[in-house]
This record gives C-alpha cells, structure tokens and sequence, in this order.
C-alpha cells in the first residue's frame, strides 16, 4: 500500500462545478496534511493544509479531514478553467522529520 | 524576497556521464529537501537537510547520488555516472526550521534528461 494515494485522473469537470479531489494515506499517526497545485511545467504552490478533523474553507476552497478513515478531500466551488493543473496531496508522518510525503497528484480538467 | 532558485532548469547528458544540480533555498530556512519526479509517477522523496546535516536520505536511490550542502546554505547533487532511469524532473524544497504545519516552498524544478 502505498502512503499516500490519489487517484491520477484526469478528472474532468464543467466549469462552475464542484471539482472533489480525494487522498488517503496509510500511516495513522500522520499529523498534517498539505494540498499542492502544480501548473503543468512549474513548481508546486501550497493551496491549503489541514491538521485537525473537519472542514478548513479558504474562499473556492475547502479541505476535509477524517483521522479516523485516513482520508483528506479538496473541495473546489465554482471550478475555473485556470484550476486545471495537477493537485498533489502531501502528508506529515509521525516520527518528528517533518518531511512531506506525496501522493502522485489528479490531475483536474476544468472545461468551458 | 527570492524564492527557492534551481539550477539549471533542464540538462541533457549522455549516460555515463556527471550532472550537479544546485538549489539555492530561501534564506534562513534550515531544512532543504530534495524530491524528484519520474514521469507518470509521484514526486518521492530523496533526501532532507537541516542546515548543513544529512536528516534523513533514506530515499536516494544508490550510491550514484551524493548530496551536499556545505555552510548550511546551498545544496548540490550530483549524478555520477548518470543512467537513463534518472530522468525526471528533480525538486528541491525549503522550510523554516522544526515547524509541522509549515508549507514547504519549491523551486521550479531541473529537468533532467539521460540519452
């Protein structure tokens, strides 16, 4: 099993929907949790971190955590064309390293 | 301020051949994180500094690749020789010092190609 999995896409939404993308992640001590986006031929840039169970909004935004099924969840509202990018899911074992630990990325369609 | 810097941004060698790659971190952050990404593949991690310690390279591949960061500041990697499986774009990230839910910013990558 691999420590963080996401589904590699694409997926493809109209724009104005509800873009949902999902990561799970096996270590159950993981302590923070990270939604990258990647531009196709740029850097990753932070969009959000969670690390308590619940919803955390930040305008279109809204990450999702659930300790208990290992599960975090980008919400995008009202999906743009310029959202499509590559969205990677980055996790904060236990163990005190503090290195993020990355899933393969969705990558997310948003069509006119 | 400046962000963190890669050098160069792409590179093609022949296999068999020596490639350094050098990330210039944001200043004063003290952890320097080296990823690389094959294509189709995750981005997995190769290995982390704090200021000029090796914390952790659990994840370089083998013994091809050596990483430095003499002074804390800079970091280099070297690719010696080179196979063709090294191909992919190589990452380096900075963070401030011992902080859990502190972002970690990238630099724009170096595209490494092995002919």
């Amino acid at each position: 099993q691999k420590e963080v999995e996401q589904n590699s896409g694409p997926l493809s939404v109209p724009e104005g929907a509800i873009a949902s993308l999902n990561c799970t992640y096996s270590d159950r001590g993981s302590q923070s949790f990270f939604w990258y986006r990647q531009y196709s031929g740029k850097s990753p840039e932070l969009i959000m971190f969670i690390y308590s169970n619940g919803d955390k909004e930040d305008g279109r935004f809204t990450a999702q955590l659930n300790k208990a099924s290992q599960y975090v969840s980008l919400l995008i509202r009202d999906s743009q064309p310029s959202d499509s990018a590559t969205y990677l899911c980055a996790v904060i074992r236990s163990g005190g390293s503090y290195i993020p630990t990355f899933g393969r990325g969705t990558s997310l369609i948003v069509h006119p | 301020e400046a962000g963190v810097t890669q050098f160069p941004s792409h590179s093609v060698i022949e296999k068999g051949q020596t490639v350094t790659l050098r990330c210039d971190p944001i200043s004063g952050h003290d952890n320097l994180y080296w990823y690389r990404r094959v294509m189709g593949k995750e981005i997995k991690f190769l290995l982390h500094f704090v200021k000029e310690s090796k914390q952790d390279e659990s994840g370089m591949p083998n013994n091809r690749f050596l990483a430095e960061r003499t002074g804390g500041t800079y970091s280099t990697l070297k690719v010696q020789p080179a196979e063709l499986e090294d191909s992919g774009v190589y990452f380096c990230a900075s963070s401030p010092p011992g902080q859990m839910n502190t972002e970690a910013f990238f630099g724009q990558g170096t595209r490494l190609t092995v002919v």
